[in-house]
């Protein structure tokens, strides 16, 4: 497709329950984030993939969330053992280089997951 | 311990005036600087950047000022049209491979 795909638009998921959300990035984009955005929060950076480096893990708040990019292309991020804190919008994003260089950084988000977990 | 700060969670403004958005950083070694704006159930999009090397990048109806002695960036967009209403965010980044860091957000109301 022409942008950053996600799927599912909608979890609703009961505490406990591990999730997986689904990130399809632009084609050619080498660097691929995740960010979440809770109710009344900002974006706030969760894991970043930046082609066969090693990911950027330093966002992720708890070893319940992981992350992995399969052929340099998807993205799942797995949250285990959901809780209610982790409802959110969930939102990935892909760019042409890495994030915060000029003129080719630019991020491209997806329209987002929403996880409601009760 | 925020790095990017948008104070003013909200502003309102009258179709046809100027609305200023305001945005201060902590981190000294930011060197580039974004605004994206989000509609509701839509993702962020690019809107504006700048970078250090500049104090002021225009586009349009929207212009990005940087003061870096101050630590401070605002988005002036004039004249506001009620389809500008929507969720600013302010990021940042460093130089190269770092992801950016986001500000709260302030929502836009352009009131026709």
């Amino acid at each position: 497709g022409a942008g950053v795909s996600q799927s599912p638009s909608n979890k609703v998921t009961e505490k406990g329950k591990d999730v997986e959300l689904r990130c399809d990035p632009i084609s050619g984009h080498t660097a691929l984030y995740w960010y979440r955005q809770s109710l009344g929060q900002g974006l706030e950076f969760l894991i970043y993939f930046q082609g066969n480096s090693a990911p950027d893990k330093s966002g992720l708040p708890s070893d319940r969330f992981s992350a992995e990019r399969t052929g340099g292309s998807v993205s799942t991020l797995t949250i285990q053992r959901t809780q209610q804190e982790d409802s959110a919008v969930y939102l990935c994003a892909s760019s042409l280089a890495p994030g915060g260089l000029p003129g080719t950084g630019e991020l491209f988000f997806g329209e987002g997951s929403r996880l409601t977990v009760l | 311990d925020q790095q990017v700060k948008q104070n003013s969670p909200s502003l309102s403004v009258q179709e046809g005036r100027i609305s200023i958005l305001n945005c201060d950083y902590t981190n000294s070694m930011f060197d580039y600087f974004l605004w994206y704006k989000k509609y509701p159930a839509e993702g962020p999009t690019f809107l504006i950047s700048i970078s250090s090397i500049k104090d002021k990048n225009e586009d349009g109806r929207f212009t990005v000022f940087l003061n870096k002695s101050a630590k401070h960036l605002s988005l002036h967009i004039v004249p506001s049209q009620p389809g500008d209403s929507a969720v600013y965010f302010c990021a940042a980044s460093g130089s190269g491979n770092t992801p950016l860091v986001f500000g709260k957000g302030t929502r836009l109301s352009v009131i026709a």
